[in-house]
């Protein structure tokens, strides 16, 4: 079992849809989360880190389930420009970065 | 924008060669990252250096693989002798303070290798 799991994919969602991943950890001692998005051939970039209380910025909003070793991604009114893969990462006290092996998205007109 | 510097963008070449892959963090970054991306999966920490020390390498295949920081500022990733499953894209990553759980990594273009 690898230590942080995605649901591949693929998501396609017209515009102006709702979409939801999620991403499971199985580290417990797992300090701090985040979602980097990466486009096709490029490198991942941060997309937003998710906060205990969960966060919002703008159309994207991030929970944290401390209890049930889940994080997610809730993007309201997707765009074309949402389509990407979108990883999970988990963080150890001591820095060290796991990924998920990432949820593609694919926004269709 | 300061950006994570990497070369070569693409890199082909034959199995038992040596490959090496060089990465320019960004400045004033003191924790630096090497990591294996193969198509379809995330990716995967090879190495992990704070400044020059290295604080994490527990993924990385050392019989063929070695990484260096020499002067806490750029790196140099090596793969000798390059097998067929090596072929995937290396990517460089900085950030800016040690105790990194916190901070946001930077990501380099990637180096896409090829193993023939």
């Amino acid at each position: 079992r690898k230590e942080v799991e995605q649901d591949p994919g693929p998501f396609n969602v017209p515009e102006g849809a709702t979409v939801a991943f999620n991403c499971t950890y199985s580290n417990s001692a797992s300090q701090s989360f985040f979602w980097y998005r990466q486009d096709c051939r490029k490198e991942p970039k941060l997309l937003m880190s998710v906060y205990s209380s969960g966060n919002e910025d703008g159309r994207f909003t991030a929970q944290l389930n401390r209890a049930s070793q889940y994080i997610s991604l809730l993007i309201r009114d997707s765009k074309l420009s949402d389509s990407a893969t979108y990883l999970c990462v988990v963080n150890t006290n001591a820095g060290k970065s796991t990924f998920g092996d990432g949820t593609t998205l694919t926004v269709k007109p | 924008e300061a950006e994570v510097a990497q070369s070569p963008r693409y890199k082909i070449t034959e199995k038992s060669q040596a490959v090496a892959f060089w990465c320019d963090p960004i400045s004033g970054h003191a924790t630096l990252y090497w990591y294996r991306q193969i198509l379809g999966q995330g990716p995967e920490l090879l190495v992990q250096f704070q400044d020059e020390s290295v604080v994490d390498d527990s993924q990385l295949p050392k019989d063929r693989f070695s990484a260096e920081r020499l002067k806490g500022v750029d790196s140099t990733l090596k793969i000798q002798p390059a097998e067929l499953g090596d072929s995937a894209m290396y990517l460089c990553a900085s950030s800016l303070q040690g105790l990194a759980k916190y901070n946001e990594q930077f990501f380099g273009p990637g180096t896409r290798l090829t193993v023939l």
